[in-house]
């Protein structure tokens, strides 16, 4: 059964930063792309970030280009999202998901609250 | 960005009923290797999203037979044959084709 378990989340202030990490088990982590979709109180899901299997390709939503670094440790089944200069309007519940034809195994999410 | 449209915003639906949500694709969804990358999710109240169905009509491991979906191009549908107390929640058509962008939601509540 694959699982996926978020955790990092928090209350940071304006400008702060945060690592957002995500352990997978129950798959072979290293053959799938995985990805980060968030979640903002109350809204309709965005998709954030996606990494290679190998780690050597990323893709990123331009909101958050420049401030937000998606990597992998293959080896300890690890999926991360660094999240620097952050915003008020990156406060979400941020999942974790195995990506085949798109994201399909989720995870329970982890909560970044973003204010002063 | 392609942009996902869908409809109605609400659903109240009648235990037993069919229920049918509708998505449409601001460009086709179709992709050069030929597949069209359409899926739908599933998102009960207080919970993760949950796959319910792949590339329009594909049935994702463990979904009831209940679940069907359809459509090609720009245009496609998510039926309920008969709604149940556990369908409750917001259901997302999301599109892979291009990146990932998801429609807006549909809540179906009972009636």
């Amino acid at each position: 059964e694959v699982q996926l378990v978020e955790s990092g989340g928090g209350l940071v202030q304006p400008g702060g930063s945060l690592r957002l990490s995500c352990v997978a088990s129950g798959l072979t982590f290293s053959r799938f792309w995985m990805t980060w979709v968030r979640q903002a109180p109350g809204k309709g899901l965005e998709w954030v970030a996606n990494i290679k299997g190998d780690g050597s390709v990323r893709y990123y939503v331009d909101s958050v280009k420049g401030r937000f670094t998606i990597s992998r440790d293959n080896a300890k089944n690890s999926l991360y999202l660094e999240m620097n200069s952050l915003r008020v309007e990156d406060t979400a519940v941020y999942y974790c998901a195995r990506w085949d034809y798109g994201p399909d195994y989720w995870g329970q999410g982890t909560l970044v609250t973003v204010s002063s | 960005d392609i942009v996902m449209t869908q409809t109605p915003l609400s659903s109240p639906v009648t235990l037993g009923q069919p229920a049918s949500i509708s998505c449409r694709s601001s460009q086709s969804l179709v992709h050069y290797d030929g597949n069209t990358y359409l899926s739908w999710l599933q998102q009960r109240p207080g919970q993760p999203p949950r796959l319910l169905i792949y590339k329009i009509s594909n049935r994702f491991s463990g979904v009831p037979d209940r679940f069907s979906g359809s459509g090609a191009g720009t245009d496609f549908t998510l039926k309920i044959s008969r709604v149940e107390a556990e369908d409750v929640g917001v259901y997302y058509c999301m599109q892979t084709t291009q990146f990932l962008t998801f429609g807006g939601g549909t809540k179906v509540e009972i009636k």
